[in-house]
């Protein structure tokens, strides 16, 4: 099966800075990978996804970048927030596929 | 607010004992999945129903069980518990079985005691 590493398991910043967290997967197969944040008492948020026939997307401040042959994944938060402190998780899911794998998350603090 | 609901918020419970947990996807939704969040083990993925149909099904433990009714809601079924079942329980939704992005609800706090 699936199996997504998610590194790293926490990461503190200065507001302003940039913070990168990455996954791998193990499934040539999977071709959807999302990213969530969850707050502290929430259930996880979409924040953005990327799909396999696309090799970086950007929504204002975050960015994913992807690399197939690698079997990695990117995510790219600019310009850090305190709001930005949250558990970021990564997961990767295969077309038609119900089943998500996520990876461990990472807590993300943002020190002002 | 995802529009995804889940009761209850929090359950205490016994060593043995059974209880239910409800979702109810967001309008319009058809698929439901639900997943098992525990400090250890971070995410893991249970079960799927779509339009009532299991559709897919993850690291279910056979104590476990799930249903989706017709009016879409859908209830996990967790038995004979044990102290290592304690963890948050999300309930997620999505249009149909074709479409990416998933829903999350607030979440179910399950303490075994």
């Amino acid at each position: 099966g699936e199996n997504v590493e998610q590194h790293p398991s926490t990461l503190s910043v200065q507001e302003g800075d940039s913070a990168v967290i990455k996954c791998t997967y193990s499934d040539s197969a999977s071709n959807y990978f999302p990213w969530y944040k969850q707050e502290l008492g929430k259930g996880p948020q979409l924040i953005i996804d990327i799909r396999s026939n696309v090799g970086e997307k950007k929504d204002q401040r975050i960015a994913v970048t992807l690399n197939k042959t690698a079997k990695h994944f990117s995510l790219h938060i600019t310009e850090t927030q305190p709001e930005d402190s949250a558990v970021y998780f990564c997961a990767a899911r295969g077309y038609l596929e119900g089943k998500s794998t996520f990876g461990d998350g990472t807590t993300l603090t943002v020190k002002p | 607010d995802s529009g995804v609901t889940q009761t209850p918020k929090h359950l205490i419970t016994a060593t043995g004992q059974r209880v239910t947990l409800r979702c109810s996807p967001r309008s319009g939704d058809l698929s439901v999945y639900w997943y098992q969040q525990s400090l250890d083990q971070g995410l893991q993925f249970l079960i799927q129903y779509y339009n009532g149909e299991e559709r897919a099904k993850g690291n279910i433990l056979e104590r476990f069980s799930a249903q989706q009714f017709p009016d879409l809601h859908s209830e996990l079924n967790l038995s004979s518990l044990e102290l290592g079942d304690s963890a948050l329980y999300f309930c997620a939704s999505s249009s149909d079985v074709l479409v990416d992005e998933q829903f999350f609800g607030p979440g179910t706090r399950l303490t075994v005691l």
